[in-house]
């Protein structure tokens, strides 16, 4: 039980154009879910947290403009890569707190995101 | 900023048992202790999680002392697909979720 899925794996896109990833919780509700990104041998680094129904919460140095952030149903958030540079290139991975009130979160498999 | 320390690497063999220290002297009364699992190009991986005392999954076990300053992660007899980072986490409910904060993680390297 509790599966996160990301689509799309990777995704590769031209300087300038938007990108949006999906984050599905597969077999349980979400109220929360977070997003993270991740270069190459560093650690996760917290993006954003996003709750269900409400505009989500950005973390420090974090452009909420330019990361765009949905989280319209109980399983489902989007990240939207906006106006998406080469710098944005990373490694891009959701989570889903299991429930309200419980700690543990899963997370899903990573989207690798090049900006060429 | 980081809540725990880590050692940055251990190395081990197969078949032995690896003990992974994480140090959160700043715990909260509220927070829990969370080990993840991650592979190159891979999301974490759920290891286990615990408040107090011994915990001990299928895959895991994971020694907390009273003071709860510190956790050990225990993984018994390791294979080469062991091979991979580990992430102590520390962190409590605000609000009803539970917001982590990544450190470093510790690279562990299994060795035939």
């Amino acid at each position: 039980g509790a599966v996160v899925s990301q689509h799309p794996s990777w995704v590769i896109c031209k300087s300038g154009t938007s990108v949006k990833i999906e984050c599905r919780s597969l077999d349980f509700q979400a109220t929360t879910m977070f997003w993270y990104r991740q270069f190459p041998k560093q650690s996760l680094m917290l993006m954003a947290t996003s709750n269900e129904g409400s505009k989500a919460t950005y973390e420090q140095g974090v452009e909420k403009d330019k990361f765009l952030i949905n989280h319209a149903s109980l399983t489902l958030s989007t990240l939207t890569v906006t106006s998406a540079h080469p710098e944005d290139s990373s490694f891009y991975i959701c989570s889903a707190q299991l429930a309200l009130g419980q700690e543990t979160q899963y997370f899903g498999p990573g989207t690798r995101l090049l900006v060429l | 900023l980081a809540k725990t320390t880590q050692p940055i690497s251990m190395d081990s063999y197969e078949g032995q048992e690896v003990n992974i220290t994480c140090s959160h002297n700043n715990i909260a009364t509220n927070d829990y202790i969370t080990w993840y699992q991650q592979f190159p190009s891979q999301g974490p991986r759920f290891i286990i999680q615990g408040y107090k005392t011994k915990v001990t999954n299928e895959v895991a076990s994971l020694f907390i002392p009273a003071d709860r300053k510190s956790s050990t992660l225990s993984l018994p007899r390791v294979s080469l697909s062991d091979t991979a980072v580990y992430y102590c986490l520390v962190g409590g409910l605000s609000g009803g979720y539970n917001k982590l904060i990544f450190g470093a993680g510790t690279r562990l390297a299994v060795h035939p």
